[in-house]
């Protein structure tokens, strides 16, 4: 009965591969996030969407590309990986309802060597 | 433009003492402000959520007070237990930015027995 999950939990990879991380939602709610959270754990936004439309672009690297198949699904996908792209990322969905109060998957730990 | 400032980076408090972490934003229409508490491994989770008309909300151990003419507010925690031991993060958000949400730099909370 997992709220939001994301899969996989753990990824290591090496620099100039592509890797994709997938989070769904079962909570019904209306929009999703990506935000990045680095080694001193800092959270920053860093993609958002709402039934499917792209609503948030913050100021990332084009590597970078949301993908929305439905209101439940967000994946990430990375192109070219460097070895700054290392952070945990979470996905994380809301609904007006809750006044946008958030759910957050696990999160992803990236390691690029 | 750090949008909201948190303090202290770390805290360190006494079983049955009152933890106290503070935030400052800058932006007036931000109209929700959430915490999250994140233990290690762990995605963040929402704990408690104010809206600017309220001064205060309380949720059994932990309160917010809100000073909406300072652009402030806080999280106190009572009674503070070992288990609460986690990073806390303050959020400001507004509802016509469709919920995204910019979060403080987080403040690492150790609760000794």
């Amino acid at each position: 009965d997992t709220a939001v999950s994301q899969t996989p939990k753990y990824l290591v990879t090496q620099m100039g591969n592509d890797k994709s991380i997938k989070c769904e939602q079962n909570l019904g709610h209306d929009t999703m996030y990506w935000y990045k959270q680095d080694s001193k754990k800092f959270l920053k936004i860093m993609f958002s969407y709402n039934n499917k439309e792209l609503i948030i672009n913050e100021t990332v690297p084009n590597r970078f590309s949301p993908k929305s198949p439905d209101k439940a699904h967000l994946n990430l996908h990375i192109n070219s990986l460097e070895l700054g792209d290392s952070a945990v990322y979470f996905c994380a969905s809301s609904t007006p309802g809750h006044h946008y109060g958030y759910t957050f998957g696990s999160g992803t730990r990236l390691t690029v060597v | 433009q750090q949008q909201v400032k948190q303090s202290p980076q770390s805290l360190i408090v006494q079983k049955g003492g009152i933890s106290i972490i503070n935030c400052a934003y800058e932006n007036t229409a931000f109209d929700y402000f959430p915490w999250y508490q994140q233990f290690p491994g762990k995605g963040p989770a929402l704990l408690i959520a104010i809206r600017p008309d309220v001064s205060e909300k309380k949720e059994g151990r932990f309160t917010i007070s809100f000073n909406k003419s300072a652009k402030q507010f806080s999280l106190h925690i009572m009674d503070s237990q070992p288990g609460d031991s986690a990073t806390y993060f303050c959020a400001a958000s507004m509802r016509t930015n469709a919920g995204k949400s910019t979060f403080g730099d987080g403040t690492t909370l150790t609760v000794k027995p």
